[in-house]
């Protein structure tokens, strides 16, 4: 088992800017979650991919979207970034959510 | 919207003291509770995923029960050490996502 890996660990970007967060999946996991932690808040749902399809989605707006790929990696994408999407990107995947989710140690993004 | 909330929000426990902390969540539409771990500048870890409502599930010294009727869940650590210390998080699964709480700050005081 590899674990889930995201990369960048850190990023900084410009209000307005567009940016790619992307997420390799744990080995044999066909689902994958993207998560916003903003500070002293727990993460929020941002959507969810299984099996390449979008599953699921938080109440995020159109600017947050998302692929999954055929080897179950994943992007996050967000336009016309604001200051407010300052925050830790966390992406999970699992195979059956009966076992839980496994994390990957997550993206921190500082809009400016 | 779900509310899932936590408390305390923080706490702080001496080394070998034994604690716990709760999670409440919506009794309606219920599939499956989680517990995760997440210690600083590390990725949050899966502890317990309980789905029946009397569920009680054991990890070492961590142990956790769940109440689906009146929608809440403890977790419990005996003998608490410092490698405890960690943000605890519950997650309500309800449909497809998981709606987290807030967490509970915990450290142990050598």
């Amino acid at each position: 088992e590899t674990g889930v890996t995201q990369s960048p660990t850190h990023l900084i970007k410009t209000r307005g800017q567009q940016v790619t967060l992307r997420c390799s999946s744990q080995s044999g996991h066909n689902t994958v979650s993207w998560y916003q932690q903003a500070l002293g808040q727990g993460p929020q749902f941002i959507f969810q991919y299984y099996r390449e399809e979008e599953n699921g989605r938080g109440n995020f707006p159109p600017r947050f979207s998302g692929l999954q790929f055929p080897n179950y990696s994943s992007e996050l994408n967000v336009n016309a970034l604001e200051l407010d999407d300052s925050a830790l990107y966390l992406c999970a995947s699992s195979l059956d959510l009966v076992y839980g989710y496994t994390f990957g140690s997550g993206t921190r993004l500082t809009v400016v | 919207i779900l509310n899932v909330e936590q408390s305390p929000q923080s706490l702080h426990v001496q080394e070998g003291d034994s604690t716990n902390f709760t999670c409440s969540f919506p009794s309606s539409n219920f599939y499956a509770l989680h517990w995760y771990r997440w210690e600083t500048a590390k990725s949050p870890e899966a502890l317990f995923v309980m789905t029946l409502n009397g569920d009680e599930k054991k990890k070492g010294r961590i142990s956790a029960t769940l109440n689906t009727k009146e929608g809440y869940s403890y977790l419990y650590i005996k003998g608490s050490q410092p490698e405890d210390s960690a943000t605890y998080l519950c997650a309500f699964r309800g449909n497809e996502k998981l709606t987290f709480g807030t967490g509970t700050r915990l450290t142990i005081i050598p």
